[in-house]
């Protein structure tokens, strides 16, 4: 069965500190995609990155960053400086087998100005 | 580009009546997806199309609810009779699917309150 968990449930900082949202996931398929969906106050899922599970090379965004390791099953953001504007609900997501993805709870982060 | 536009983006209805929710896909992608979100269930997948052509609803919670998609532009999701427990944000999205896995574009989604 697949399954993502993502433990925070919510994480207040203070403008400009550097955040990490954790997210482990399950599956026994050996090909499989991970993605992180970045959702603000307004409501819309915004696409933020996909990782598939061939290629554990961690990657930078500006400020975003992403840390994958298949070891820990585990495929965490960070964000650098964090901003007021980065104040949301970001999501981490699985995909095997095509179409079905099973998202994360989510995890709300507040951003202090 | 125009992304995925849903309509509309509120609606509140009295229980027991139908809802229609309306969905545009980005032009050129070949697969559509319902989402509902709620607190307590968070996002789930209610039902998948690709290319036109329903290919899983074991997501739909039971048959008041369908969907369709009479063409690659359009969708619809109905709840008939809605009740107070549908009550809940409804994303759609789409993607290009080329294989073995695509990336879900979402609309803005659609709060419904059904009082």
């Amino acid at each position: 069965a697949q399954k993502v968990t993502q433990a925070q449930t919510e994480i207040s900082v203070v403008e400009k500190e550097d955040v990490t949202l954790d997210c482990v996931y399950e599956t026994r398929d050996t090909t499989y995609y991970l993605f992180w969906y970045k959702q603000p106050p307004s409501g819309e899922l915004v696409f933020l990155i996909r990782r598939n599970s061939f290629d554990e090379q961690n990657e930078i965004s500006g400020r975003y960053s992403w840390n994958f390791q298949k070891s820990t099953s585990s495929f965490n953001f960070t964000i650098t400086a964090s901003q007021v504007v980065d104040s949301a609900v970001y999501f981490c997501a699985l995909t095997t087998g095509g179409f079905k993805t099973i998202f994360g709870a989510g995890t709300r982060l507040f951003v202090k100005a | 580009d125009a992304g995925v536009i849903q309509s509309p983006r509120h609606e509140v209805t009295e229980m027991g009546q139908e809802v229609t929710l309306r969905c545009k896909p980005i032009s050129g992608h070949n697969s559509l997806f319902w989402y509902r979100q709620t607190m307590m269930r968070g996002l789930e997948l209610l039902i998948y199309f690709n290319n036109n052509v329903p290919i899983d609803d074991s997501g739909m919670p039971e048959d008041r609810f369908s969907a369709k998609m009479p063409n690659a532009s359009f969708s619809t999701l109905k709840i008939q009779p809605s009740e107070p427990r549908d009550s809940a944000v409804y994303f759609c999205a789409s993607s290009l699917f080329t294989g073995p896995i695509d990336t879900q574009y979402f609309g803005p989604g659609t709060r419904l309150t059904v009082l």
